[in-house]
């Protein structure tokens, strides 16, 4: 059975601080591995998405990584700003039926 | 504007009473999900639908039913046999084999 564990669960930084939140999983056998930012009382925002075949993937201030063979990726934020404050979540694909398996996140404050 | 609704925001049921979330998408997408999440856990799949009249369960289903008539539609119904019903309920739809998936703000549901 996939299980994904995020470490740590909270992480407080300053303004313009680059920071790396992590994910493992323990079945390598993944489709993909999604991060999503949730903030507090909402919905689920997908940032990335990284295929199997994938080393990285980036979007602006974003960069998550995939190392599939370790189980393991990691979301970086550059120049992170009070606006980056929420919880993210990574969820990885596995088996049929497009079943994501969710980590417990990590909630993130950017100070001023 | 496309997208995926949850109504309502907030629901408050007393013991032993059924209730039913609604969550419509307007994205055509084929498959929809539900799923639940409580403090300090990542989600957990309930129920999953690929197309119209068809729909299997996720993880969790224990206590819950729903019902997949409409492409558009997925409602879940919290049954009085759900042991802890109190928790956020996320709906999501893609596209049937399509790697991504796109959430709905959530019910926060509270039962007293």
């Amino acid at each position: 059975k996939q299980e994904v564990t995020q470490i740590p669960a909270a992480l407080s930084v300053p303004e313009g601080e680059n920071l790396a939140l992590n994910c493992s999983f323990t079945d390598s056998a993944i489709y993909n591995l999604q991060w999503f930012r949730q903030d507090p009382g909402k919905g689920l925002t997908s940032l990335l998405l990284i295929q199997s075949s994938q080393r990285e993937q980036t979007s602006g201030r974003l960069n998550a990584s995939l190392d599939k063979s370790s189980g393991r990726s990691t979301l970086y934020i550059a120049a992170s700003q009070p606006g980056d404050s929420a919880t993210y979540l990574c969820a990885v694909l596995t088996g049929t039926a497009s079943k994501l398996t969710f980590g417990t996140g990590t909630r993130l404050q950017v100070t001023l | 504007d496309g997208g995926i609704t949850q109504s309502p925001k907030y629901l408050f049921r007393k013991e032993g009473q059924n209730v039913t979330l609604s969550c419509e998408q307007n994205l055509n997408h084929d498959a929809m999900y539900w799923y639940r999440q409580d403090p300090g856990q990542g989600l957990r799949l309930i129920y999953y639908s690929q197309i119209v009249n068809d729909f299997q369960k996720g993880d969790i289903a224990e206590g819950y039913s729903v019902s997949r008539e409409k492409k558009e539609s997925f409602p879940l119904t919290v049954t009085s046999a759900q042991k802890n019903p109190t928790a956020f309920y996320l709906c999501a739809s893609s596209i049937w084999g399509s790697d991504e998936q796109y959430f709905g703000p959530g019910t926060r549901l509270t039962v007293t």
